[in-house]
Formats: C-alpha cells, structure tokens, sequence
C-alpha cells in the first residue's frame, strides 16, 4: 500500500548547523510532497511543498529536494535555531492518494544549544 | 496561527461514549479535512468535507462521522468510543480539494477514552 517513511525518529544538531531530514515515498504516482513542522501542543504547520515535475524548491532558510528516482525527499534547514525544535513531517497527496494527505511517522529534531 | 480553531482543546470520555468535536474554517475556505494522531505518529485521514459534502474517507469506520455547515465550520461525530480512539483529532482547512490546495491545520482537540 501506500506509505511515507523517515530514516532518522530523532535527529540531534548544533545550533547553526545545517540539518537534513530525510524521507521515503513508496507511490511513484503522488504528485505533491508537503513538508510539516509539529511543536508540542500545537498542530501541524505548512513549511514548503513540491511538485512531483520539480527536484528542488526554496524557501527561507528550507530547501526541500526530490528525487523520483529512488523516491526519496529531503529537508534541509540552514543555520538551525532553537525555533527549529520540533517533529517534522512529510506528507504525499495527489496522484492515486487523490485528495487525501499521507504523512510519515515524523522525525524529533533536537537544537543543542 | 492558521485561523484554523478547535474545541474543546481537552475531552475525556468513557468507552461507549459518542463525542462531538468541532472546527472552525480559515475565512474563506471551503474544504475540511479531519485527520486522527495517535501519540507518537503522523496524522493519518478521516475524510473531507468540501461545500457541505463529504468528499472522500481513510479507513475509518462508519461510527466515525460528519459534518459541514454552510459557514463551512465542520464537525466530527464518533460514537460507541474505544480505547484506541484516544488521539489527537486534528481538522485542516483548505482553499478547495484539489491536491495544490495547501492545508492549514488547527491546534487539535486532544481526546481520552477510559
């Protein structure tokens, strides 16, 4: 069926090192990957998304990368802060998933100070 | 914030309950989407709701239910309540139901079954 993986549940970088989180897509026909940010309490918040017809997307300080070919996605923060700490997910939609979002299991990202 | 709002932010009920939990759109949004969180993991689809109808479901059962109202505000309705119901049920409003629509979430209602 279909599922969106993580590698990493938890992810530990220094303050003002970049982070990569990374993710598995198993439905080559999705045709949108959202990234999402999850703090304590707090529901899911929108970061980036990408188009399956792209393979990198910019946002500040985010940059998301896809590559179709081994199906896999990533998010890379620049100079992480504090703020950065929370549960990052990746989503799929579109494609055969149609209108429903598909998230992973999420990855902790851990700021040290 | 999203403008997305929820309530109430706590419940707790017994096993066997039914239970209402509501959501108030973005302005201006049509479609609804409600997506359960166990502790731990991603949000996994209920189903959407675009201009009143529901427009597709997860693998949810039928106790799980809902509405959407004119002003687009949507609720969810489970009853005869399990312990594996405890989550946190989360609602997601969008401009439409087309997958580039981007989704913004509320801030949950966080449910406890004994």
């Amino acid at each position: 069926g279909e599922s969106v993986g993580l590698h990493l549940p938890t992810l530990s970088v220094q303050e003002g090192d970049n982070s990569i989180i990374n993710c598995a897509y198993s439905n080559s026909a999705s045709d949108y990957f959202i990234w999402y940010k999850q703090e304590s309490g707090k529901g899911p918040q929108f970061i980036i998304d990408i188009r399956s017809n792209m393979d990198k997307r910019q946002g500040q300080r985010v940059t998301v990368l896809l590559n179709k070919t081994v199906k896999h996605l990533s998010l890379q923060i620049a100079a992480t802060q504090p703020g950065d700490s929370a549960v990052y997910f990746c989503a799929e939609k579109g494609g055969t998933g149609g209108f429903k979002t598909i998230f992973g299991a999420g990855t902790r990202l851990f700021v040290k100070a | 914030e999203t403008g997305v709002t929820q309530s109430p932010t706590h419940l707790i009920k017994t096993r066997g309950q039914q239970v209402t939990l509501r959501c108030s759109s973005q302005s201006g949004h049509n479609t609804v989407s409600w997506y359960q969180q166990a502790l731990g993991q991603g949000p996994q689809f209920i189903f959407q709701y675009y201009r009143e109808e529901e427009n597709g479901r997860g693998n949810f059962p039928p106790r799980f239910s809902g509405l959407q109202f004119p002003n687009y505000s949507s609720e969810l309705n489970v009853n005869a309540l399990e312990l594996d119901d405890s989550a946190l049920y989360l609602c997601a409003s969008s401009l439409g139901r087309t997958p580039k629509e981007t989704q913004y979430f509320g801030p949950g209602t966080r449910l406890l079954v004994l």
